[in-house]
């Protein structure tokens, strides 16, 4: 069966630290491959995506994404942090068969001032 | 562009009533959309997927008879839970999307409805 893994479940960093947050996904097929975020009392945002192509994508707010099909893994990446990022995050698979969103557990990220 | 609104945003009912959740897709013309069930600090579990004017397809596990999803128009889809139970009590959202389900598109999320089941 599909899943996507994210390995942090609650990340707590002071700003201007750099972000990393892993997701892993199970699926051998064609895949589209997303990142959303859930800020507090709000709805799912979509952050960025990737479909084809480069395997680096940027989305909003300076997020940046990089699909390493080899590692299945589609890691979200911020240089640097602000206080206002403090956000729940999701990883979300697309399969090409199903057209399905399969979504990891989610990540908490808490930036202290 | 691509709004996605819910009514109601809370409701709270008592154990045995049935609940009736609506997801609007604002300023365009949604085929497909999907209810999600979201635990606290849990992940969004789809519950079942809706095309405008067929049956919803349900996942394995959701009770068809249970959840009832109606999608009469291309920007109305509603979930009904039915003799609602405590188990119940959760966060409910919608999604939509501008073409058929198994092409590339981008869901457009709703702000969820919380049912608390007492």
């Amino acid at each position: 069966a599909q899943s996507v893994s994210q390995h942090n479940h609650h990340v707590i960093l002071s700003e201007a630290a750099s972000l990393e947050l892993g997701c892993n996904y199970s699926y051998g097929g064609t895949v589209n491959l997303f990142w959303y975020v859930q800020y507090p009392g709000q709805h799912l945002q979509l952050l960025l995506k990737y479909f084809s192509g480069d395997p680096l994508v940027k989305g909003i707010k300076g997020f940046e994404a990089e699909f390493i099909k080899s590692k299945f893994s589609f890691n979200l990446r911020k240089p640097s942090v602000q206080w206002s990022d403090t956000a729940e995050y999701f990883c979300a698979v697309k399969s090409g068969n199903t057209g399905k969103l399969i979504f990891g557990q989610g990540t908490t990220l808490q930036v202290k001032p | 562009g691509a709004v996605v609104s819910q009514h109601p945003s809370r409701v709270i009912c008592k154990s045995g009533t049935s609940v009736k959740i609506e997801c609007r897709s604002l300023d365009f013309q949604a085929t497909t959309m999907f209810w999600y069930r979201q635990f606290p600090k849990q992940s969004l579990m789809l519950m079942a997927t809706s095309n405008e004017g067929s049956k919803a397809t349900y996942e394995q596990g959701v009770e068809k008879d249970k959840f009832l999803i109606n999608h009469a128009s291309l920007t109305l889809s509603t979930l009904t839970v039915t003799s609602a139970h405590p188990e119940d009590s959760s966060f409910y959202i919608c999604s939509a999307s501008r073409l058929a389900g198994t092409s590339y598109n981008e869901q457009f999320f709703g702000p969820g409805t919380r049912l608390t089941v007492l």
